[in-house]
């Protein structure tokens, strides 16, 4: 079955303290994406990989890293998290190809207190 | 830039009743994809309809229609005889060729459909 899974899918913590929501896919997808889900906004694109060892900068990556050392793995790495980061959070990829549709993960709702 | 706009924030409507979802889209390129995302209360989301700029055939898929019209820059979809599992958040969304995994999004209609 395919999959895309995060986790953890909540959290709450506090304020500087490191924090990683791991993504992991087994389609076998190129593309894999960052997004955050705030009310008013719809989904804004983090950061983004076209390929292992390739990332790239989305709308809104201020107060995040990310990695991706192998093609199923695109952890979100927050190092010092802080309260506007309140929010919930979308891994998603897709296989090659023009445009091809997004596969999201279930979400991970963060509280940072 | 891209850009999407859903004007709608919330559409309340009774069961049966038919319900229009407006999406109106910017963009520079010439080639470019929408799209529609449901997310139910449970908060995932669920892909809905992809369309390219050069096809702009009308869809139905069961109960679901989608209206592409390129002259007004819209993609509005339609739920024709709504049920309560229709309740969701449905989002539009844009990408374009020369960009194709930027999925810019619109802020979303929120549809509560009421037994």
């Amino acid at each position: 079955e395919a999959q895309v899974t995060q986790n953890p899918r909540y959290l709450i913590t506090v304020t500087g303290k490191k924090l990683t929501v791991t993504c992991s896919q087994n389609m076998n997808h190129e593309y894999m994406s960052w997004y955050r889900q705030d009310p008013g906004l719809g989904l804004r694109q983090i950061y983004y990989s076209m390929n292992v060892e390739v990332t790239d900068k989305g709308d809104v990556p201020e107060g995040y890293k990310v990695s991706r050392k192998e093609k199923r793995n695109f952890p979100l790495i927050l190092e010092s998290p802080s309260p506007n980061q309140t929010s919930l959070y979308f891994c998603a990829t897709a296989g090659r190809g023009l445009n091809q549709p997004q596969h999201f993960g279930d979400g991970t709702r963060l509280s940072i207190l | 830039a891209q850009k999407v706009t859903q004007a709608q924030t919330e559409i309340s409507v009774v069961e049966k009743e038919d319900v229009t979802l407006d999406c109106v889209y910017e963009t520079r390129d010439t080639t470019y994809y929408l799209f529609w995302y449901k997310q139910p209360p449970s908060g995932e989301l669920v892909f809905l309809i992809r369309r390219n700029s050069f096809d702009e055939q009308n869809e139905i898929s069961g109960r679901y229609s989608w209206n592409f019209q390129k002259s007004t820059s819209s993609f509005n979809f339609t739920i024709t005889a709504s049920q309560v599992v229709d309740s969701a958040v449905y989002f539009c969304a844009l990408s374009e060729a020369l960009n194709d995994y930027k999925l810019s999004f619109g802020a979303g209609t929120t549809v509560t459909v009421r037994a």
